[in-house]
């Protein structure tokens, strides 16, 4: 049973773009929403992060949007450029320090 | 700071031999996680530890798999023995014991079981 659903499952986009890769989840429960980004070769890390009692919140090109009613949270990347070519995985937690759940993963490429 | 240090990189097997992954995760964390990443079911938490102490391990997929960690700079996963439907990147990763910590990641373990 899939927590967090992820889309979609690939993404090209034009040099600057904008990217937007969408989640959503069904655990209320679930408060903490983090996006991670994984180049080639290498583990994923956080981008950034965004809890419940926030609708957006910005970091430089990359914005999470939230909508709680709805159960869905969505990255969007301003300006694509083609250092953004990553896979991104979306993730949920709840409070207690409970393990990450992750999408499946949006594979993106920025083309010039 | 080093990060969370991951090896072998690569591992090439054939199926029914014993496979050992190694990790060193980052001074001073509290928890260490061990995932794996395919492209059909993407990034699955396989078991996680807390001091040293596994929590839980309801993601290893059989009993084949096997994790440790005798001490706060160690942990390996063992599987044996290897199938061919174990090929995946392994990933290593801890954090500090503050809820919502962001995940440190090694950079994985490419495993290929032939």
């Amino acid at each position: 049973q899939q927590q967090v659903k992820q889309s979609p499952q690939s993404l090209i986009v034009q040099k600057g773009g904008i990217s937007i890769i969408n989640c959503a989840y069904e655990n209320t429960a679930f408060d903490y929403f983090p996006w991670y980004q994984q180049f080639p070769g290498k583990g994923p890390a956080l981008l950034i992060a965004i809890r419940p009692d926030v609708s957006e919140k910005k970091e430089g090109r990359f914005t999470i949007s939230f909508n709680k009613s709805a159960k869905q949270f969505s990255l969007h990347i301003m300006d694509s450029q083609p250092g953004d070519s990553a896979t991104y995985f979306c993730a949920a937690s709840y409070s207690g320090n409970t393990p990450l759940v992750f999408g499946k993963g949006t594979r993106l490429s920025v083309i010039a | 700071d080093a990060g969370v240090i991951q090896s072998p990189r690569h591992e090439v097997t054939e199926m029914g031999q014993e496979v050992t992954l190694r990790c060193k995760p980052i001074s001073g964390h509290d928890y260490l996680f061990w995932y794996r990443q395919t492209m059909m079911r993407g990034l699955e938490l396989l078991i996680y530890f807390n001091n040293n102490v596994p929590i839980d391990d309801s993601g290893m997929p059989e009993d084949r798999f096997s994790a440790k960690m005798p001490n706060a700079s160690f942990s390996t996963l063992k599987i044996q023995p290897s199938e061919p439907r174990d090929s995946a990147v392994y990933f290593c990763a801890s954090s500090f014991w503050q809820p919502n910590s962001p995940l440190h990641f090694g950079n994985g373990t490419r495993l290929t079981v032939t």
